[in-house]
């Protein structure tokens, strides 16, 4: 059982927009930042929102990350059948003293 | 260009011992923290240890500390995982990241902006 609760799936049609939530505590997303990864099949995870909402160079502007509380939540919007892919949340949590992630949400663009 | 290698994976029996190695490119490696985070086959990722860049500020999860000792050689720019008395829960693939980020009194702050490729760990008799 993942610190952080995300959807195990979400689907979308092409064009369209998805948002993937993630819910944690006080202890971690309520008060520490949070970072989103893509994990395209068969290759390793790659950083795509950091500081709750900041994309890294070469991240397209379709990706986009929010907090509220002890929420965040990823959008893509213009999805792309490239796009498919699991994504994790991650943050710190302060009580455990360890980077927690979530259990991951599989994205399928129909 | 950001490179992360890893290397040491293989199989193992339970009981067993194995020494990961991670060795760094691109970017200057003692002025960074570093992490390993592993993969279950078919599961999501779990976190496994931070090292500061100077190696004298370590965290690890619950379920390896006291088995799998973090340790860095910046004249190397290598990043070491030495896993001891392995489980078959153990298995999973294992990956070293650059880690962005500080610890403070209260709390500590991380991203994990570039990953290697990752080695499988098999624990299995």
């Amino acid at each position: 059982q993942s610190v952080l609760t995300q959807p195990p799936s979400v689907s979308a049609a092409p064009g369209q927009k998805v948002t993937i939530s993630c819910s944690g505590s006080s202890s971690n997303i309520g008060n520490n930042y949070v970072s989103w990864y893509q994990q395209l099949p068969g290759t390793a995870p790659k950083l795509l929102i950091y500081d709750n909402n900041k994309r890294p160079s070469g991240i397209p502007d379709r990706f986009s990350g929010s907090k509220s509380g002890t929420s965040a939540t990823l959008g893509i919007t213009g999805l792309q059948t490239g796009d498919e892919a699991d994504y994790y949340c991650g943050t710190w949590d302060s009580t455990l003293s360890a980077v927690v992630f979530g259990g991951g949400t599989k994205l399928t663009v129909l | 260009e950001v490179q992360l290698v890893e290397s040491g994976g293989g199989l193992v029996q339970p009981g067993g011992s194995l020494r990961l190695s991670c060795v760094a490119s691109g970017f200057t490696f003692s002025g960074y923290w570093m992490s390993w985070v592993r993969q279950a086959p078919g599961k999501g990722l779990e976190w496994v240890a931070n090292i500061k860049e100077d190696g004298s500020e370590k965290y690890h999860v619950d379920s390896v500390k006291g088995r799998f000792p973090i340790s860095r050689d910046n004249a190397k720019n290598s990043l070491f995982l030495q896993m001891n008395s392995l489980r078959a829960e153990d298995t999973a693939v294992y990956y070293c990241a650059r880690a962005r980020g500080y610890c403070r009194t209260a709390s500590c702050y991380f991203y994990l902006d570039y990953w290697g490729q990752g080695t499988l760990v098999t624990v299995s008799s």
